[in-house]
């Protein structure tokens, strides 16, 4: 079946450092494949998508590539900033048609960033 | 421009009792989903809607049933809490053309105790 496995959190960094939050997932097909933020308090927000092989997502900073060879999706960031920290969430999507959008999600993995 | 809104944020039920998890959006989307989240697990989907007049289950439907009442709202009923359903609910909903980008409600958190 299909699935995505995250790294355990939680992820404590000081600001400025590097960050890798690692994703794989196992699908059929070609799935698309999605970062989704959570904020405290709030709703999920998608963060970054790469919807074929070898694409990379990138938004405020964070990015991930989709490896099909790996079958990862990892989040990294060059420089954290307290503002940052939420829980990450890693996503797919089944390809083909007629999939309505379903999402299947990783477990998610907090980040605190420390000023 | 509200986006996904969800009624209410916090509750509290007895076992065997039932409620009424309300979810709206103002953006016009086809699509509304249900899911729940807990610790350790991710988010889970209950059920979802992908038009107007259709529902289907998604992966744990067991002890809920929805109701996609017009394009705007989309409810999910437990009509006999049991403490494994204490969790927070989120509804979320996508346009037709982009069925990948989901837009989340702020959610809702239930105890059943």
């Amino acid at each position: 079946g299909n699935s995505v496995t995250q790294m355990e959190g939680p992820v404590t960094l000081s600001e400025e450092a590097f960050l890798t939050i690692n994703c794989t997932y196992t699908a059929t097909g070609y799935p698309s494949l999605f970062w989704y933020v959570q904020y405290p308090g709030e709703g999920l927000q998608l963060l970054l998508k790469a919807t074929k092989a070898d694409d990379k997502g990138s938004n405020k900073g964070f990015e991930a590539t989709y490896r099909k060879e790996t079958t990862s999706f990892h989040l990294e960031k060059g420089s954290v900033q307290v503002s940052d920290s939420a829980v990450y969430f890693c996503a797919l999507k089944r390809g083909g048609s007629g999939n309505t959008g379903k999402l299947i999600f990783g477990q998610g993995t907090t980040l605190q960033v420390k000023p | 421009n509200a986006g996904v809104t969800q009624t209410p944020k916090f509750q509290v039920l007895k076992t065997g009792q039932s409620m009424t998890l309300q979810c709206a959006q103002d953006m016009n989307h086809n699509s509304m989903y249900w899911y729940r989240q807990d610790p350790g697990m991710g988010l889970r989907l209950i059920y979802y809607s992908a038009s107007e007049g259709t529902t289907d289950k998604g992966e744990v439907p067991n002890g809920y049933n929805v109701s996609r009442l017009n394009k705007r709202e989309f409810s999910l009923r437990l009509e006999s809490a049991a403490p494994s359903q204490t969790s927070v609910y989120f509804c979320a909903s996508s346009a037709g053309g982009n069925p990948y980008e989901q837009y989340f409600g702020p959610g809702t958190r239930l105890t059943v105790t």
